[in-house]
C-alpha cells in the first residue's frame, strides 16, 4: 500500500514564523502536490511537483514555497505565517500518467495564532 | 474561470440510493475523478471516468458525459459508513486535479 507521511498531526505557531510542512511517500511516485483544505471551500491546490527540484504553483501560491530536494519528499514552507494560513493542509503524490488516483496523508491542522 | 458545482449537502436512508451529480466548466479536461472523505481522515479515490459512460465498482458508480460537462457519483445499498463528504475533481493536463467543494452525505437508520 502506499504510503504518505506528514511530519506533524496537529501544529501551533505563531504570527511571523517560518513553518515547515513535511511530507513523504514511500512509492517513488513522480507526482506530489499540497493543498489546504478549509470548510465550504473544498481542496485548493498550493503547489505541486513533478519531478525533483521541479514546481508547478497551483491555485493559492501566495504566502507559501515548495522544496522537492528528493523524491520522496515534499516540503512546504510559510515563508511568515499569519492567521489566514490557519488550515488543514493535505499533502497527496500520485504517479505521472493522467489516470492515476492521488495518494493523500492525513494531513496537518496547523494554528496559527 | 474554472468551477466545479456540486450539492453541499444529502441526506438519506440505510439501503437506500443516492446520486451526487458534479457539473465541471474546466480547460484541457481529461477525466473526472471521485474522493471520499471521512470526517477527520485523509480522501480516498474512488474512481475515474475518463469516457463517456458508467463506471461499476461494487456499491458504487460513477457516470460521465463529456458532451454535457457532467458527472456523477451513485452509492447504492447505502450503509451508515458511507457517511462522508465525497469530491469530484477534474483531471487535467499536467495530473493537477481541480477539486469541488464536495457534498456532505448523512445516512440515517
Amino acid at each position: 500500500d502506499v504510503k504518505v507521511t506528514q511530519s506533524s498531526r496537529y501544529l501551533v505557531k505563531r504570527t511571523g514564523e517560518k513553518v515547515f510542512l513535511e511530507c513523504v511517500q514511500d512509492m517513488d511516485h513522480e507526482n506530489m502536490f499540497w493543498y489546504r483544505q478549509d470548510p465550504g471551500l473544498g481542496l485548493r491546490l498550493i503547489y505541486f511537483s513533478y519531478d525533483v527540484k521541479m514546481k508547478e504553483k497551483g491555485d493559492i501560491p501566495e504566502g507559501y514555497s515548495v522544496s522537492r530536494e528528493k523524491k520522496e519528499r515534499f516540503s512546504l514552507i510559510l515563508e511568515s505565517a499569519s492567521t489566514n494560513q490557519t488550515s488543514m493542509y493535505l499533502c497527496a503524490s500520485s504517479l505521472v500518467e493522467d489516470n492515476q488516483p492521488q495518494h493523500f496523508g492525513d494531513g496537518t491542522r496547523l494554528s496559527i495564532l | 474561470g474554472q468551477s466545479l458545482e456540486q450539492p453541499s449537502e444529502v441526506t438519506a436512508v440505510e439501503g437506500a440510493i443516492v446520486q451526487i451529480n458534479c457539473t465541471y466548466q474546466t480547460s484541457g479536461f481529461y477525466g473526472l475523478s471521485w474522493y471520499q472523505q471521512h470526517d477527520g481522515g485523509a480522501p480516498t479515490f474512488l474512481s475515474y471516468n475518463a469516457l463517456d459512460g458508467l463506471e461499476e465498482t461494487g456499491r458504487f458508480s460513477s457516470f460521465l458525459s463529456r458532451s454535457d460537462s457532467y458527472g456523477y457519483l451513485l452509492l447504492q445499498e447505502l450503509q451508515m459508513k458511507d457517511s462522508a463528504s465525497y469530491f469530484c475533481a477534474v483531471n487535467q493536463a499536467g495530473t493537477a486535479l481541480i477539486f469541488g467543494k464536495g457534498t456532505t452525505l448523512s445516512v440515517s437508520s
